[in-house]
C-alpha cells in the first residue's frame, strides 16, 4: 500500500502550457505539503495545507495554485509553464501541526518544460 | 529564524569505512532536529530525529546522530557503510514552539560509497 502517491511520475510539456500534479495520502494525516527540488537537490517548500486550509504559502509565483479538495488530497496546478519550472515536485504529509512529526514523502513528479 | 548548514556537499568513501556527515544549525529558539535520506530517484524518508532526552539518537540502517547544544550541531555517523548507503542526506530543523513549525532544510550532502 503506497502511503503518499503522486501522479504523474513524469511530465514533459512545452513552455506556456498548463499542467496539474495530483497527490493522495492514505495515512490519515491532517497536513500536506508541496516541495520543489531543483537540479542541485535543493529542497524548497512551496505550500502547506492543514485540514484543507492553506497555512504556508512561500514566495511562489501565482502561476502555481494548490487545491485541497479534502484532507487526503493536495493537487498542484501550474499555469503558463516556464523553463525554470523544470524540477522534481514532491508531495509530503504529516500528522498534525507539531514540528516533531515525521514527514512522509511521495515518490516525486519530474517535470520537464521544453 | 532558523538556518541549517551542511558542511560538506559531497562525501566520497570506501565501502566498510566509517562516515560522518556534518550538520550545524542556527536558531534563537529550541528546535527539533532531523536527518532524512533520499535514495536515487526516490522521495525522502526519515533516518532519525532528536526531540529531547538522550543526545545520542539511533536511526534506521545503522545510522546514529549526536545532538550537541553548545556547538549547535547534529552530525550523522555510521561506523561501516555499504554501497546501498549511496544517497543524498538532508539535515533539517523545526522550532518546537509557535504556530509555523515548518521544516528548515539544509542543502544536502551527497554520500557516494565506492567498492
Amino acid at each position: 500500500d503506497t502511503a503518499v502517491s503522486q501522479t504523474p511520475k513524469y511530465l514533459v510539456t512545452q513552455m506556456g502550457n498548463d499542467k496539474s500534479i495530483k497527490c493522495e495520502q492514505n495515512l490519515g494525516h491532517d497536513t500536506m505539503y508541496w516541495y520543489k527540488q531543483d537540479s542541485k537537490k535543493f529542497l524548497k517548500i512551496m505550500f502547506s495545507y492543514n485540514n484543507k486550509e492553506l497555512i504556508i504559502n512561500e514566495t511562489v509565483p501565482n502561476r502555481f495554485s494548490p487545491k485541497s479538495p479534502d484532507k487526503a488530497h493536495l493537487n498542484l496546478h501550474i499555469n503558463s509553464l516556464e523553463l525554470g519550472d523544470s524540477a522534481v515536485y514532491f508531495c509530503a504529509s504529516t500528522r498534525g501541526l507539531a514540528g516533531d512529526n515525521e514527514q512522509f514523502f511521495g515518490p516525486g513528479t519530474r517535470l520537464t518544460v521544453l | 529564524a532558523q538556518s541549517v548548514t551542511q558542511l560538506d556537499s559531497q562525501v566520497p568513501v570506501f565501502e566498510e569505512a566509517p562516515v560522518e556527515l556534518r550538520c550545524n544549525y542556527s536558531s534563537s529558539v529550541s528546535v527539533y532536529l532531523f536527518w532524512y535520506v533520499q535514495y536515487p530517484n526516490q522521495g525522502l524518508q526519515l533516518l532519525l530525529k532528536y526531540l529531547s532526552g538522550s543526545t545520542l539518537v539511533k536511526g534506521i540502517n545503522g545510522f546514529e546522530a549526536e545532538f550537541n547544544k553548545s556547538q549547535t550541531s547534529f552530525h550523522l555517523r555510521k561506523p561501516s557503510v555499504h554501497i546501498s548507503d549511496t544517497a543524498e542526506y538532508f539535515c533539517a530543523v523545526s522550532p518546537n514552539a509557535g504556530n509555523n513549525r515548518k521544516l528548515i532544510w539544509g542543502l544536502g550532502t551527497s554520500l557516494a560509497v565506492n567498492p
